[in-house]
């Protein structure tokens, strides 16, 4: 399975933006960057997911490098319910078994300061 | 409406007891997932369903047995509780198929499992 290096930690200033890194350098052609958070005492949820291109939603904004051996997450406005565990994904895209499943790594808890 | 939803919430039991957690979708997915995440917080995969098959079954003792009697549903049963299974179980599903596309997963918001 391709592996994510996420940093363990950071920390943000409410109403700052934030740019939560991730790196796969073995990332193949076909793996799908997905990005889910976990707040406290709940489940994961999705936050976004691209291939090649940049992408935006109404909860944050996906960019990724050209060689897609890295990415970054980021929140245009960091509030205080954004503090949580980010987890930077790859997941296959394949009909396989491999594609059936997420593989969660330690992930980044972000802090936010009032 | 809830998207997952799991029964119950939390769960409090003697070792060695039998129990059940119940999960139900109504997003019309097709896969279905069961996660463990364990006190230091890792998130693990136990078992997914694709269209009520079993799809991929990760190293979890005999004593966990899943059951998926249609799409929109996927119970897990576990037998002979252990202290070591004390740990928030999360429910998920998702369209499974992905030869051109991915999509995301949806998570219940969890059971907590408590085996004294």
């Amino acid at each position: 399975d391709a592996k994510t290096t996420q940093p363990n930690s950071m920390e943000s200033n409410e109403e700052e933006p934030v740019h939560l890194p991730c790196n796969h350098s073995t990332i193949s052609g076909t793996d799908y960057i997905h990005w889910y958070r976990q707040l406290p005492s709940q489940g994961p949820e999705y936050v976004i997911h691209g291939l090649t291109s940049n992408v935006n939603n109404r909860m944050a904004s996906l960019a990724i490098a050209e060689d897609r051996k890295s990415s970054t997450l980021i929140l245009h406005r960091a509030t205080l319910r954004d503090a949580a565990v980010y987890y930077c994904i790859l997941r296959p895209s394949y009909s396989g078994a491999g594609s059936y499943q997420l593989t969660f790594g330690k992930g980044t808890k972000l802090s936010v300061i009032p | 409406d809830t998207a997952v939803s799991q029964t119950p919430k939390y769960l409090v039991t003697q070792m060695g007891n039998d129990k059940s957690i119940k999960c139900e979708q109504n997003l019309g997915h097709d896969t279905m997932y069961w996660y463990k995440q364990d006190s230091k917080k890792f998130l693990k995969i136990m078992f997914s369903y694709n269209n009520k098959e079993l799809i991929i079954n990760e190293t979890v003792p005999n004593r966990f047995s899943p059951k998926s009697p249609d799409k929109a549903h996927l119970n897990l049963h576990i037998n002979s509780l252990e202290l070591g299974d004390s740990a928030v179980y999360f429910c998920a599903s998702s369209q499974g198929r992905t030869v051109r596309e991915s999509y995301g997963y949806t998570f219940g918001s969890g059971t907590r499992l408590t085996v004294v």
